[in-house]
């Protein structure tokens, strides 16, 4: 089944913390990226990969690392996590990046939690 | 700044009750404006592209339509299995993409 997976899918942890949230596609997806989803606000970008050890900052990467060392996986890294980074988050994938415009594919979302 | 606007926050509606979902933006050229549909606890789930004014989709009760400033959903004799957020996107020509704050609908059978 072609899909994009995120792990863990809920996460507590304290201010300070080093952690990592997974994803993983399987649709041999160029393109993929992370955003952070808060009530009101909409989705907002956080870091985008267009290929393998290309990535660039979205809207709010402030406090966030990426690294695209391999096509399928993108792993979010939040090397001190502060409870402003409380929040819905979610990986995507995208067939192709480049000059054309496809749909994205997304997880199934990871809710962190800091205190 | 590009900015994608949503209305209404939310809508209640019986089911067969037609409606419509707005989306406007202010974007420094358009390369596509996409339809997302999430239900509570999952990823967003993609339902249309439009890529220039005049253009419509359809996919069952919905219904895709663009002009120059604003995207329109209309759901056509809602079910309730059609309550959902309803997320609307555009991509510029920088390829950045800016999402809408969403619109939650519930239809009540």
């Amino acid at each position: 089944e072609a899909q994009v997976t995120q792990n863990p899918r809920y996460l507590i942890t304290v201010t300070g913390k080093k952690l990592t949230v997974t994803c993983s596609q399987n649709m041999n997806h160029e393109y993929m990226s992370w955003y952070r989803q808060d009530p009101g606000l909409g989705l907002r970008q956080i870091y985008y990969s267009m290929n393998v050890e290309v990535t660039d900052k979205g809207d709010v990467p402030e406090g966030y690392k990426v690294s695209r060392k391999e096509k399928r996986n993108f792993p979010l890294i939040l090397e001190s996590p502060s409870p402003n980074q409380t929040s819905l988050y979610f990986c995507a994938s995208s067939p192709r990046s480049g000059i054309a415009t496809y749909e994205q594919y997304f997880g199934p979302g990871t809710r962190l939690t800091v205190t | 700044e590009d900015q994608v606007t949503q209305s209404p926050e939310a809508l209640r509606l019986q089911e067969g009750e037609s409606s419509s979902l707005n989306c406007s933006y202010t974007v420094s050229g358009l390369r596509g404006l996409f339809w997302y549909r999430q239900d509570p606890g999952k990823g967003p789930e993609f339902l249309f592209t439009l890529y220039s004014a005049g253009e419509e989709k359809e996919k069952e009760r919905l219904k895709a339509t663009l002009t120059k400033k604003e995207s329109f959903l209309h759901i056509t004799a809602p079910k309730p299995e059609d309550s959902a957020t309803y997320l609307c996107a555009v991509q510029a020509n920088d390829y950045k993409l800016s999402f809408g704050a969403g619109t939650t609908v519930t239809v009540r059978a």
